[in-house]
């Protein structure tokens, strides 16, 4: 696609309740990266796929967290027994090579507008 | 792992002044970009540079990767440069200059 689309935009859930939101990066894209944003905050690292594979998931923030990705293309962030403290803007990006292969423009990283969650 | 500082935190300017906004950077690099958050969230990139110097249109960037910082100039400023600039090394985000533009 043109650019990258994120889904759902917003998500209200009930504490406890699982939730999945989902990325689809830009056509040709090999890397995907999912960052958490709290209000008025920083962007958090979560995990950084390459293709389908993910070199580096140390960001996740617990076990409650955990991510795929299908197809070198659309990817899927899941949280488990959601609570309170989830509650932020969770951003995909893509880029068409990824950070840790090689450096150079292809790198550069494309932000999709965010799913806003809100846990209740 | 690395460690990413960006200066001043906030940034208060005139419209029509100039700024320059700061990165530091812990550990060599060959991967640091630009981004601009605007007030609805949107975030844009505004230069891949890893060294080097880059322009585009009012604003440009330098970095030193030798000396471990960035810098972003904004000449000009318009209110529409208002928002969140980050610096991100690699993987890692800076916590961002708040920059408002008054008319």
């Amino acid at each position: 696609g043109a650019g990258v689309s994120q889904s759902p935009s917003n998500k209200v859930t009930e504490k406890g309740k699982d939730v999945e939101l989902r990325c689809d990066p830009i056509s040709g894209h090999t890397a995907l990266y999912w960052y958490r944003q709290s209000l008025g905050q920083g962007l958090e690292f979560l995990i950084y796929f390459q293709g389908n594979s993910a070199p580096d998931k140390s960001g996740l923030p617990s076990d409650r967290f955990s991510a795929e990705r299908t197809g070198g293309s659309v990817s899927t962030l899941t949280i488990q027994r959601t609570q309170q403290e989830d509650s932020a803007v969770y951003l995909c990006a893509s880029s068409f090579r990824g950070y840790l292969l090689t450096s150079g423009s292809g790198n550069t990283i494309y932000f999709g507008e965010g799913s806003w969650l809100t846990v209740v | 792992g690395i460690q990413v500082e960006q200066s001043p935190p906030d940034l208060i300017l005139q419209e029509g002044a100039n700024s320059t906004l700061r990165c530091n950077f812990s550990d060599s690099v060959n991967n640091l970009q630009w981004f601009h958050q605007n007030p609805w969230g949107q975030l844009i990139n505004l230069f891949y540079i890893p060294s080097g110097t880059k322009q585009n249109g009012r604003l440009s960037a330098t970095t030193v990767a030798t000396e471990r910082y960035s810098l972003l100039y904004i000449s000009s400023s318009q209110t529409t440069d208002s928002g969140v600039y980050f610096c991100a090394v690699g993987l890692i985000f800076g916590a961002g200059t708040r920059l408002a533009v008054h008319p």
